[in-house]
């Protein structure tokens, strides 16, 4: 079945660490995104990439890195210089068409410990 | 830049009951409207996809509603079930950049 995928489900990063969260997709989407939840806040862009090698910012990518080396993989970095990365982080892709809408992963919940 | 509301931040309604929830957005200039629904702790499920050319979608117990001029969207549940308990988001893509979200309608459903 055609889907994404993100891994770990649960992540806990200790001061002063980088970690990765892993996204990757089957469903042969052009774009791809990373998406912060946190509570009474709604979720909040944090960078996309529409094709490979190539990505932008989006409202909060202050502390956060991402690379497009494959079509199918978007790996999102949270830095040290992410100051309160302690949230439910969303990924989500679709057709640039537009003609069908984005489809989301099950989410990982980083906390820092 | 567009902005996404919805009312209300959250509902409860007693089981078999109708319930409209409500989406609008400021710019117009949509390719299309799509309703999620979350469950606590977990992803994003889309519900329905209304292209902007058109002005309703339906699937089983739900329809949505697109009025681009006014800026405004609709999600009638009918029928409502405990197992309809979830978030409800909408969301809007500002000409063909990333997706604009509301901040949801939590519902539940008293069985």
């Amino acid at each position: 079945d055609g889907g994404i995928t993100q891994s770990p489900k649960y992540l806990f990063r200790k001061e002063g660490q980088n970690v990765t969260l892993s996204c990757e997709q089957n469903l042969n989407h052009d774009a791809m995104y990373w998406y912060r939840q946190d509570p009474g806040q709604g979720l909040r862009l944090i960078y996309y990439s529409q094709i490979v090698n190539d990505f932008q910012k989006g409202d909060i990518a202050e502390g956060y890195s991402v690379s497009r080396e494959k079509k199918e993989s978007f790996p999102l970095t949270v830095t040290s210089a992410q100051k309160n990365p302690t949230a439910f982080y969303l990924c989500a892709s679709h057709f640039l068409t537009g003609q069908t809408g984005y489809t989301f992963g099950s989410g990982t919940r980083l906390t820092v410990v | 830049k567009q902005e996404v509301t919805q009312i209300p931040a959250a509902l409860s309604v007693p089981e078999g009951e109708n319930l409209v929830l409500n989406c609008s957005f400021t710019d117009s200039a949509i390719y299309n409207l799509q309703w999620f629904r979350q469950d606590p702790g977990k992803g994003l499920t889309s519900l329905l996809l209304i292209q902007s050319s058109q002005r309703e979608q339906t699937s089983g117990r739900l329809n949505a509603s697109l009025d681009k001029s006014s800026g405004r969207s609709t999600l009638y549940i009918a029928a409502s079930q405990p197992g309809d308990s979830a978030t409800y988001l909408c969301a809007v893509p500002p000409g063909n950049t990333p997706l604009v979200f509301g901040k949801g309608t939590r519902l539940s459903v008293i069985a």
